[in-house]
């Protein structure tokens, strides 16, 4: 699907490295979610920015997570140190629209297939 | 109790066959998605609803805000349309919307 671009789309590393993920959707997308999917499971918010800040993180592991929004465009997400239960799809969308307005379209990205070894 | 419910979980179908996948919700939204998800793929947004119906192809999706209740419909079903098929809210809150996926309703078209 046009509009967000991540990568990589593979990586594979050992338990306690770091990885970094990045979301590079199309200028305009102003809300961005982060969600980790866990093979068979459903996707899971991790954070959610609107524009640059912050609207969400709730549900992210700060001790080991973190992820920007800088500009209110491109978005990175990383993890250090991974754990080996940090395998996962991690998935970016965004939402083009007003939000809290019926109309609005959203979009993923293919993904970032992490297995932590 | 899950905010969006999916029935059923798994669907098994003959190739040709009609089929039909529901979803409930228990919270105000702005509006509703249905998102398809192939084996080891991404997601694909099918659907944005905010009230009625809408069609593409062989594909239906209906809404009724009054029953916060949605079907996603596929006509003369086939082997490709097997995969996983997700029903996400967005429930506005402040100045952004949250999104709240069902659990997802694996789909498989035998020929």
């Amino acid at each position: 699907e046009a509009g967000v671009a991540q990568s990589p789309r593979y990586k594979i590393i050992e338990k306690r490295q770091s990885v970094a993920f990045w979301c590079n959707p199309i200028s305009g997308h102003a809300t961005l979610y982060w969600y980790q999917q866990i093979l068979g499971q459903g996707p899971k918010l991790l954070i959610q920015f609107q524009n640059n800040g912050v609207v969400d993180d709730s549900q992210l592991p700060k001790d080991r997570f973190s992820a920007e929004r800088l500009k209110g465009v491109d978005s990175t997400l990383k993890i250090q140190p991974a754990k080996l239960e940090d395998s996962a799809v991690y998935l970016c969308a965004t939402l083009v629209g007003l939000a809290g307005g019926p109309g609005g379209e959203l979009f993923f990205g293919e993904g970032s297939r992490l297995t932590v070894l | 109790k899950n905010e969006v419910e999916q029935s059923p979980q798994n669907l098994t179908a003959q190739e040709g066959e009609f089929i039909t996948i529901n979803c409930s919700y228990s919270v105000g939204i702005s509006a509703l998605h249905w998102l398809q998800q192939h084996p080891g793929g991404g997601i694909v947004s099918l659907f944005m609803l905010s009230s009625g119906k809408k069609k593409h192809g062989r594909l239906i999706a209906t809404i009724n805000i009054q029953e916060k209740h949605s079907s996603l419909h596929i006509t003369a079903s086939h082997p490709r349309d097997s995969a996983v098929y997700i029903c996400a809210v967005r429930r506005p809150t402040y100045n952004t919307d949250k999104l709240i996926f069902g659990t997802g309703t694996r789909l498989q078209v035998f020929p």
